[in-house]
């Protein structure tokens, strides 16, 4: 089956260290999405590419980091400068135009030990 | 910039009741629009969509009619059932970025 695969589900950092989430998707899509879910709020844009080898900032990208070296691939970093990393992150991939739906990974919880 | 305002919750009825959640959005041209659900501990799942006024997108006994008159894009259901408790986002796409822009979504609860 076509889908995104997020991992891992649960990650904890110490302070001061960059990690890696991870996002692969097998469905051929050009556009690849970051969003940051925060409880009870809705989700809002790190990053987002429209094609490999390109991406752009989204809403609330300081503190993080990203590439897209492979279609199917868009791994997220989040670095020390983020202050307030704890939350639900979410990666989604669609095949471009705005008209689109936006498919959705599981997620990863991100917290701080 | 573009932005989606959905009703507070959450939202408590019974089985077979009625539901409305209310969504509306502000937008500069003509975005395109969905809502998603989320089940606890997941991803988001694509209910339904609506592509241009007057459209209506249906799905699982769910309808929403884009109204460009209202800037609205109302979520219903005729007879809720428990399975449908869930969280209900209410989104448009940027047609800059193609990004979507959520509204802060509504907790729906649903009792037998």
């Amino acid at each position: 089956d076509g889908g995104i695969t997020q991992s891992p589900k649960y990650l904890f950092r110490k302070e001061g260290q960059n990690v890696t989430l991870s996002c692969e998707q097998n469905l051929n899509h050009d556009a690849m999405y970051w969003y940051r879910q925060d409880p009870g709020q809705g989700l809002r844009l790190i990053y987002y590419s429209q094609i490999v080898n390109d991406f752009q900032k989204g809403d609330i990208a300081e503190g993080y980091s990203v590439s897209r070296e492979k279609k199917e691939s868009f791994p997220l970093t989040v670095t020390s400068a983020q202050k307030n990393p704890t939350a639900f992150y979410l990666c989604a991939s669609s095949m471009g135009p705005e008209n689109q739906p936006q498919h959705f990974g599981d997620g990863t919880r991100l917290s701080i030990l | 910039g573009d932005s989606v305002t959905q009703m507070e919750g959450p939202v408590t009825l019974s089985e077979e009741a009625f539901l409305t959640i209310n969504c509306t959005y502000t937008a500069t041209g003509y975005p395109s629009l969905f809502w998603y659900v989320q089940y606890p501990g997941e991803g988001l799942q694509l209910l339904l969509k609506a592509t241009k006024a007057d459209d209506k997108g249906s799905n699982k006994g769910f309808e929403a009619t884009y109204r460009k008159e209202t800037t609205s894009f109302h979520l219903e259901k005729g007879s809720v059932q428990v399975s449908d408790s869930a969280v209900y986002f209410c989104a448009l796409t940027d047609t800059g970025r193609r990004a979507l822009t959520f509204g802060s979504g509504t907790r729906l609860q649903v009792q037998p």
